[in-house]
Formats: structure tokens, C-alpha cells, sequence
């Protein structure tokens, strides 16, 4: 079975550094790739994803993912954290079949100023 | 253009109470999913949808029920609510290919 392994459940980090929120999934053939945003009490917000062609993506609000299909990894990074980016972040796969999506458990990432 | 509407946003219930939370979407999408989300276990899929009239069993469906009469329209119902089921709900659509999902703004519900 697909798993998608968030490294982290909290990761700091001070305003204006970089931040790295880190997504490992099993898959033997390119998924497609999500990361999404959760701000306190509110919905999630697609982020960026990869389904295709460049494997450098980027979103909103800064961030940018790489898809290294050797390391099976998606990694969310943006160069300068500012207080705004305080959230829950999520990364998903897509299923075999692209009917659903495998979610990871979250990273909760903290601001310090 | 709402996107995905969830009703009720919040609701309190007595153990044993039932319920039906609505979700709506006009963006003309296929799939559609409910979710639960409680603290430290990230989103857990209850039942999903991939057209009018189908449902399917999620990762945890037991005590809830859905349908799907129309497109644009999926039903969660808890027959007889458990304080187990205290949760924030999220409603998702999505369409074919890697389309990604779109999730509603959720509703707290809260069972005593």
C-alpha cells in the first residue's frame, strides 16, 4: 500500500530563515504530488503540485517543491519564513487508481520572530 | 462562484442524536470526498464518490452514511451520533486525472 511519511509533526524555524518541510512517499511509478496548507480554523489550500513534466515546482505564497523520483521525495522549501507561513502543511499522493489521495500526517510549522 | 459549500459550519448533538451535514459544489466535479480531521491524525477518509449515484467505503466509515442523488450534492448522515465522532468534518471535490482536491471550509461538530 502507498504511505506518505511527513518527517516532523513540528519544525521551527526563525522569520526570515529557510524552511524545509520534508515528504517521502513509496510509489514504483511517478505519482502525481501535492502539498497543501491549513491555517488555524480553516480549510486546506492547494499549495503546488506535480503531475508532470518539471520536476521544480512552484506555488503560492512563495514556496516552491522539488519531485526527486530517484529519493522518492517532494520536499516543500521557501528561501525566507515570514510570521504569515505559521500553518499545518500536508502532503499527498495520488492512488493507483487516482481516485483518492494518501495523506501524510501534517508538519506544524512555528514561526519565531 | 462558492467552490464547495459545507452546512451546517457548526453543530452540537447529544449521543444518540442523528444528522445529515450537506456538501455542495459548483465546480461540475466527479469525485467527491468526506474526510474527518481530529488532532494529531491528520485526515482520515470516511466515504467518497466518483459520480452521481456511487459511493464508496473510505478508511473509516463505520457510523456514517452518504449519497450521492445529485452531482452537485454529497450526503454525510450519522445515524446515531457517539461522542467518538466529536471531529472537524471536510468535504473535497476534485476532477479527473492529477487534478488535485478542493476542500470546503469544514464543519465542527461536536457530539455530548
Amino acid at each position: 500500500a502507498q504511505s506518505v511519511t511527513q518527517l516532523g509533526s513540528h519544525v521551527s524555524v526563525s522569520e526570515g530563515a529557510l524552511v524545509l518541510l520534508r515528504c517521502n512517499y513509496s510509489s514504483s511509478v511517478p505519482p502525481y504530488l501535492f502539498w497543501y496548507v491549513q491555517y488555524p480554523n480553516q480549510g486546506l489550500q492547494l499549495l503546488l503540485k506535480y503531475t508532470t513534466g518539471a520536476t521544480l515546482v512552484k506555488g503560492i505564497n512563495g514556496f516552491e517543491a522539488e519531485f526527486k523520483k530517484s529519493e522518492t521525495s517532494f520536499h516543500l522549501t521557501k528561501p525566507s519564513a515570514h510570521m504569515s507561513d505559521a500553518a499545518e502543511y500536508f502532503c499527498a499522493v495520488s492512488d493507483w487508481g487516482n481516485y483518492q489521495l494518501i495523506w501524510g500526517a501534517g508538519t506544524k510549522l512555528i514561526i519565531k520572530p | 462562484n462558492a467552490g464547495v459549500t459545507q452546512t451546517p459550519k457548526f453543530r452540537v448533538l447529544k449521543t444518540g442524536q442523528s444528522m445529515t451535514l450537506l456538501c455542495a459544489q459548483d465546480m461540475n466535479h466527479e469525485y467527491m470526498y468526506w474526510y474527518r480531521q481530529d488532532p494529531g491524525m491528520g485526515l482520515r477518509l470516511i466515504h467518497y464518490s466518483v459520480g452521481e449515484g456511487t459511493t464508496a467505503k473510505g478508511e473509516v466509515p463505520d457510523g456514517y452514511n452518504v449519497s450521492r442523488l445529485k452531482k452537485q450534492n454529497f450526503l454525510l448522515g450519522l445515524e446515531s451520533a457517539a461522542p467518538s465522532q466529536t471531529s472537524v468534518y471536510f468535504c473535497a471535490v476534485r476532477g479527473q486525472g492529477g487534478q488535485p482536491q478542493h476542500f470546503g471550509d469544514g464543519t465542527r461538530l461536536s457530539i455530548l
